[in-house]
């Protein structure tokens, strides 16, 4: 089966960094996206990877290891306004995007 | 990106009735819409594809027939819950991805569901 497993709750404090991981069994790969989800809101694209490696944007940083099946996003100079879900996908061979269950990130002052 | 709206925001239902929910694509056509279901504190949950011209795909333990997707067009597919439940109260969010890649889905706002 096709599976995305990533820590259910993260704690950090403003100004620190966080990593927040996450491995995956699918039928394929074709990329891989995280996306930011507030409370009662909708997710939002953050960052794609697809080859193996480190993409910057900014604060927020996301790497691949396509051989290990495993990404993580860092979020650096943390602000209490980065408290949010934090969704993982992977698109599978069929361009299926499977999801994890999301990482909640809890930032205290 | 891509610009997608919903409507309504949020509706406030009697059981036993149907609402109907508006996806639209404001800046591309989209051929495939995806509409998820969100329960408090959970991961979004797939519900259907929707493919414009053709029936919807539902994932399994979708009801199809309470459930009704149409997509009639390049800018619009619609999800109608029909004879509402309170269980069916829930955030039902649509999304519309781009057919050449990444493929990143982009999200409408989400519609919350509210069955009394």
């Amino acid at each position: 089966g096709q599976n995305i497993d990533q820590p259910t709750e993260m704690t950090a404090t403003e100004g620190a960094i966080v990593q927040i991981n996450c491995t995956y069994q699918t039928s394929g790969f074709n990329g891989l996206f995280w996306y930011q989800q507030h409370a009662g809101e909708a997710p939002t694209f953050l960052s794609y990877n697809v080859l193996d490696g480190l993409e910057e944007k900014g604060r927020f940083s996301s790497f691949l290891s396509r051989s290990k099946g495993y990404s993580y996003l860092l979020l650096k100079e943390l602000q209490m306004k980065d408290s949010a879900s934090y969704l993982c996908a992977v698109t599978d061979s069929n361009y299926q995007l499977i999801w994890g269950a999301g990482t909640k990130l809890i930032i205290k002052p | 990106g891509a610009v997608v709206s919903q409507h309504p925001s949020w509706v406030i239902c009697k059981s036993g009735t149907s609402v109907k929910i508006e996806c639209r694509s404001l800046d591309f056509q989209a051929t495939t819409m995806f509409w998820y279901r969100q329960f408090p504190k959970q991961s979004l949950m797939l519900m259907a594809t929707s493919n414009e011209g053709s029936k919807a795909t539902y994932e399994q333990g979708v009801e199809k027939d309470k459930f009704l997707i149409n997509h009639a067009s390049l800018t619009l597919s619609t999800l109608t819950v029909t004879s509402a439940h309170p269980e069916d109260s829930s955030f039902y969010i649509c999304s519309v991805a781009r057919h050449e890649g990444p493929y990143e889905q982009y999200f409408g706002p989400g519609t919350r569901l509210t069955v009394t």
